[in-house]
């Protein structure tokens, strides 16, 4: 069956720490998200991108970093700038990039310990 | 930017109630969809609506864009209707911009 794949569901991380959170699709999606949720808040964007070795910022973008270098595969990095990293990561992908026929994995939580 | 502010933020109900969801949004928009979040995060689309009536089963969703609002309708509630409930409407350059969420919860 085709869909998202994200991997850790669970992870902690320390102080100071960069972590990897993997998103893998085998939709044949052109576009992949990341999005933030924090509790009792809806989604808000982090990084997404259209088109292999392409990625565009989203809204809250500091202290994170993606690369794109296949189309299946859309890691995000939190880096050790991300002061309030704790929430719920998720990862989609849409056919093309106009934000019509989301598929969403079932999300990685962060926390920092 | 554009606003989308869902209401109730919180709903209880017993199994069998029906239940009204509303999204206003401050402009006009490109599109507008309905997600559902389960209880363990899993988020699925459940209609793509810019404009008009559609219905699936027991939800159905009504959007006018000239008065810039959304409802969705869930009849005959089941506990597997519990979750979260987001708008979430597309502006002039296609992203997406989300509402708060309606928390739903549907008691046996």
């Amino acid at each position: 069956d085709g869909g998202i794949t994200q991997s850790p569901k669970y992870l902690f991380r320390k102080e100071g720490q960069n972590v990897t959170l993997s998103c893998e699709q085998n939709l044949n999606h052109d576009a992949m998200y990341w999005y933030r949720q924090d509790p009792g808040q809806g989604l808000r964007l982090i990084y997404y991108s259209q088109i292999v070795n392409d990625f565009q910022k989203g809204d809250i973008a500091e202290g994170y970093s993606v690369s794109r270098e296949k189309k299946e595969s859309f890691p995000l990095t939190v880096t050790s700038a991300q002061k309030n990293p704790t929430a719920f990561y998720l990862c989609a992908s849409t056919p093309d990039g106009f934000n019509y026929g989301y598929t969403f994995g079932s999300g990685t939580r962060l926390t920092v310990v | 930017g554009i606003q989308v502010e869902q209401s109730p933020p919180d709903l209880i109900l017993q199994e069998g109630a029906n239940s009204t969801l509303r999204c206003n949004f401050s402009d006009s928009v490109n599109n507008l969809q309905w997600f559902h979040q389960n209880p363990w995060g899993q988020l699925i689309n459940l209609f793509y609506i810019p404009s008009g009536t559609k219905q699936n089963g027991r939800l159905s969703a009504t959007t006018v864009a000239t008065e810039r609002y959304s409802l969705l309708y869930i009849s005959s509630s089941q506990t597997t209707d519990s979750g979260v409930y987001f708008c979430a409407v597309s502006d002039s350059n296609y992203q997406l911009i989300w509402g708060a969420g309606t928390k739903l919860i549907i008691k046996p």
